[in-house]
């Protein structure tokens, strides 16, 4: 039963340039959620999705990021136009859903920022 | 919205004694509690979790306790060992949106 995963792993992107952070979830999770975790820090929550529909995306800036969970495929958040301050390891989560609050991570994408 | 303070944020413990990390939130709707080790490079791992309806819960060496009217909980781990080093999270929520505290770095001295 395989864990939640992202890819890529690791990312370079320079100044200006966009980033396509992918994550599957857990089989039979149909909740997504995305957390940004900058060096010696915590965890902020960023967005959380289901199949098609965004449902909390207060942790998202306003400008340059948007994350999509469509109905076949991989969760992806976008961030266009690449900063410094973006670099940070990017963490999805999944969880059934149902009552079921439980999250669990997959092993994150770690953004660099050059 | 949801604020969550986690204490201490380091915390260094002699192999075979118990540490104790503590967290308060401000929420008063939030009703899921739970705890994460993250080790350094990895992905953070649900170690405990306790809903609002309960005041403790035990899984082997970890427990967990909850106080809904002072709105704080804590982990308990007891005979830590060294592989019980790490950073430890807590996290409230409600409505599925976890909100995390700061952090505490475990050091088990061996």
């Amino acid at each position: 039963n395989a864990g939640v995963m992202q890819n890529p792993r690791h990312l370079v992107r320079r100044r200006g340039q966009e980033a396509r952070l992918r994550c599957s979830p857990m089989k039979g999770h149909s909740h997504v959620y995305w957390y940004r975790q900058l060096p010696e820090e915590g965890l902020k929550f960023m967005v959380y999705l289901q199949k098609e529909n965004i449902i909390d995306e207060s942790g998202m800036p306003k400008e340059r990021f948007s994350a999509e969970f469509p109905k076949e495929g991989p969760s992806i958040l976008r961030i266009q136009q690449v900063v410094r301050g973006d670099s940070a390891a990017y963490f999805c989560a999944s969880s059934p859903g149902q009552g079921s609050y439980e999250q669990y991570f997959g092993p994150g994408t770690r953004l660099t920022v050059t | 919205g949801e604020n969550v303070e986690q204490h201490p944020s380091t915390l260094s413990v002699q192999e075979g004694d118990s540490a104790v990390i503590k967290c308060t939130y401000s929420d008063s709707a939030s009703n899921y509690f739970p705890w994460y080790k993250q080790e350094l490079g990895k992905r953070p791992q649900l170690i405990i979790d306790i809903r609002s309806n309960v005041g403790e819960k035990k899984d082997q060496r970890i427990a967990v306790t909850l106080n809904k009217t002072a709105k704080h909980f804590s982990l308990h781990i007891t005979e830590t060992q060294p592989e019980d080093s790490a950073v430890y999270f807590c996290a409230a929520s409600r409505a599925e949106k976890l909100t995390f505290g700061t952090g505490t770095r475990l050091t088990i001295i061996p």
